[in-house]
């Protein structure tokens, strides 16, 4: 299985500054890579795919990049709605594999 | 708009039997590859199985292979998850999601609101 491995676990931002999460895959898994959002309570919400692609209907102030094992997610200016727990997930493998999550909270 | 709503879920002692359902609206049910994700309390998210568009494929995580089973009926515009054998580990909640694709790999474009299901004696 392809172990995903996502830092920090938490951190703590003020409104406006900007957030970078990593995920390293145990393997190359390409492009394969998609990030999530997960409110308190809510099913999780897609936010990229295939590493660099935005889902239609989520704010350019999240980006993706990254290829191969490398992969970081960016918030460009932390809002308070960005409150959540991030998580990776890669697809070129079965299982399907989650990173542990990043918890993200307001300073 | 694209609905999922799952059911099903409850209380189960263990080594007792539970199945899962998942209606879709919204988009045509019958092109699409669908999954089963659960996240156990306090955790992080676990994929558990996955079907093709057409049923012909399945797919599932070593920790319910041989205990869970997959299926759909595209008739009825609905996903199921037969969980046999529950553990307490099974305990937590189940969300169906939809994959953008006919096949099974990929992303959850879309998320039910999971059902919680509970394993204990």
């Amino acid at each position: 299985d392809i172990q995903m491995t996502q830092s920090p676990s938490s951190l703590s931002a003020s409104v406006g500054d900007r957030v970078t999460i990593t995920c390293q895959a145990s393997q190359d898994i390409s492009n394969y890579l998609n990030w999530y959002q997960q409110k308190p309570g809510k099913a999780p919400k897609v936010l990229i795919y295939d590493a660099s692609n935005l889902e239609t209907g989520v704010p350019s102030r999240f980006s993706g990049s990254g290829s191969g094992t490398d992969f970081t997610f960016t918030i460009s200016s932390l809002q308070p709605e960005d409150i959540a727990t991030y998580y990776c997930q890669q697809y070129d493998n079965l299982p399907l594999t989650f990173g542990g999550g990043t918890k993200v909270e307001i300073k | 708009q694209v609905q999922l709503v799952e059911s099903g879920g409850g209380v189960v002692q263990p080594g007792r039997s539970l199945r899962l359902s998942c209606a879709a609206s919204g988009f045509t049910f019958s092109s699409y590859g669908m999954h089963w994700v659960r996240q156990a309390p306090g955790k992080g998210l676990e994929w558990v199985a996955v079907i093709s568009y057409d049923g012909s494929k399945k797919y599932y995580a070593d920790s319910v292979e041989g205990r869970f089973s997959i299926s759909r009926d595209n008739s009825k515009n609905t996903l199921y998850l037969q969980m046999n054998s529950l553990r307490t580990e099974d305990t937590g909640v189940y969300y169906c999601a939809k994959a953008p694709t006919p096949v099974t790999t990929g992303y959850f474009d879309y998320w039910g609101q999971g059902t919680l299901v509970t394993v204990s004696s």
